[in-house]
């Protein structure tokens, strides 16, 4: 079965940068793109990203660009989505999602289970 | 970027209700639209793709509907475990954006 499976929770000073992973099987990893998704404390979801796993190309949401940093590692099937200058405004839960895409049906399928990243002095 | 916008952002009702919720494109996605369900502490949980495709293993009272830049989810009888927010996504571009979801809260 699909699983994602992320890192844990971290705790970052303002100004560091933090780098979650998400670790996928039960699927051909390079078949589907990776995104990044984040959900600051009682607010919504915000798209921050996508790789494709079998190139490594990326695509990045205009107010993360210079500061997001999204890799993955083929050989243990396992997406990475790096954050640098940390701020308070950053402490949300980061999640992974896999992207299913066949004409028009175009959904994120399956979701990691989240990783808490909280940014405090 | 294409804007998504979610209404009510909140609205509550008692099981066996029919709701709908709306989501509104800031330009056409054809039928681009998928929604997403999420508890407190929870992962989304996909509902709808494609506007109006029922993803595999969600109950039949759940329905979408809408093409170009309107659409509606409806729930045809709500049951306990509905309650939660949801969230409309266009997957006609990137970025990938969100409405900012809507709130079901039991009356």
């Amino acid at each position: 079965q699909v699983q994602l499976v992320q890192s844990g929770a971290e705790v970052k000073k303002p100004g560091a940068s933090v780098k979650v992973s998400c670790k996928a099987s039960g699927y051909s990893f390079t078949s589907y793109y990776m995104h990044w998704v984040r959900q600051a404390p009682g607010q919504g979801l915000e798209w921050m990203g996508l790789i494709n796993p079998s190139g490594g190309t990326t695509s990045y949401a205009q107010e993360f660009q210079g500061r997001v940093t999204m890799t993955r590692d083929t050989s243990t099937s396992t997406v990475y989505m790096e954050l640098s200058s940390l701020r308070s405004e950053d402490t949300a839960v980061y999640y992974c999602a896999r992207e299913f895409r066949r004409g028009a049906e175009d959904k994120f399928d399956y979701w990691g289970q989240g990783t808490l990243v909280t940014v405090s002095s | 970027d294409i804007q998504m916008t979610q209404s009510p952002s909140s609205l509550s009702a008692s099981v066996g209700d029919r709701v709908t919720f709306t989501c509104r494109a800031s330009q056409r996605i054809g039928s681009f639209l998928t929604w997403y369900q999420q508890k407190r502490g929870k992962a989304p949980k996909l509902l709808i793709y494609a506007a109006s495709s029922l993803q595999s293993g969600v109950p039949s009272r759940f329905s979408g509907s809408g093409s170009g830049t309107d659409f509606t989810l409806t729930i045809s009888s709500l049951q306990p475990e509905d309650f939660a927010t949801y969230y409309c996504q266009q997957s006609y571009s990137i970025p990938r954006t969100f409405g900012q979801g809507t709130r079901l809260e039991i009356k």
